[in-house]
């Protein structure tokens, strides 16, 4: 069965430094991944998404994400963190023929120190 | 566009009571999901609907629950009786759907159930 582990519950970092977020999938065969993101009492908001091609897709707000499959991750890192990227942040993956399932990760609670 | 639209906002039901959270998705969008979010258990796919018709119901916890989607532009999710296990945020999201690609789901800002 598919799965996306998000080894981090909570990671706390400086604004202005750098970020990464591990996400790790089990499947056999290159799913469809993404990124959201939850800010607090809200919904939650595509930040990229990869399918095919170039492995290192850019997404909104300065994120961007490496898709490397012998590592079967997705990580999604930002060069300079701001104070209003604080959130939870979700990756997920969709087989490709499950017309729009998304299977999710536990996420990962970002905290953002002045 | 206004984006998925979602009522209530917030719901405090006592158990046993019958519960009912609608969604409104984007207008055009042909794909309609039902997501549940508790901190135990994540975010969960409860069903997903295509062009009205329920294409996977898989993730529908039990017979308590069912949803409803009579027409493109509204659904509803039903839990009757409701229980306090049943308290979570419940998401709806909608996507254009129809194609191979994956289209982009939109979220809705999600319903907050509290059952006492």
């Amino acid at each position: 069965a598919q799965s996306v582990t998000q080894p981090d519950i909570h990671i706390t970092v400086s604004e202005g430094a750098s970020l990464e977020l591990r996400c790790n999938y089990s499947y056999g065969a290159t799913p469809y991944l993404f990124w959201y993101v939850q800010s607090p009492g809200q919904g939650l908001q595509l930040l990229l998404k990869y399918f095919s091609g170039d492995t290192l897709v850019q997404g909104i707000k300065g994120f961007e994400a490496e898709f490397k499959r012998s590592q079967s991750s997705f990580n999604l890192r930002k060069p300079s963190v701001h104070w209003s990227d604080a959130a939870e942040y979700f990756c997920a993956v969709e087989r490709g023929n499950q017309g729009g399932k998304l299977i999710f990760g536990q996420g990962t609670e970002l905290s953002v120190k002045p | 566009d206004a984006g998925v639209i979602q009522s209530p906002r917030h719901e405090v039901t006592e158990m046993g009571q019958e519960v009912t959270l609608r969604c409104k998705p984007i207008s055009g969008h042909n794909s309609l999901f039902w997501y549940r979010q508790t901190m135990m258990r994540g975010l969960e796919l409860l069903i997903y609907f295509n062009n009205n018709v329920p294409i996977d119901d898989s993730g529908m916890p039990e017979d308590r629950f069912s949803a409803k989607m009579p027409n493109a532009s509204f659904s509803t999710l039903k839990i009757q009786p409701s229980e306090p296990r049943d308290s979570a945020v419940y998401f709806c999201a909608s996507s254009l759907g129809g194609t191979e690609i994956q289209e982009t789901q939109y979220f809705g800002p999600g319903t907050r159930l509290l059952v006492l």
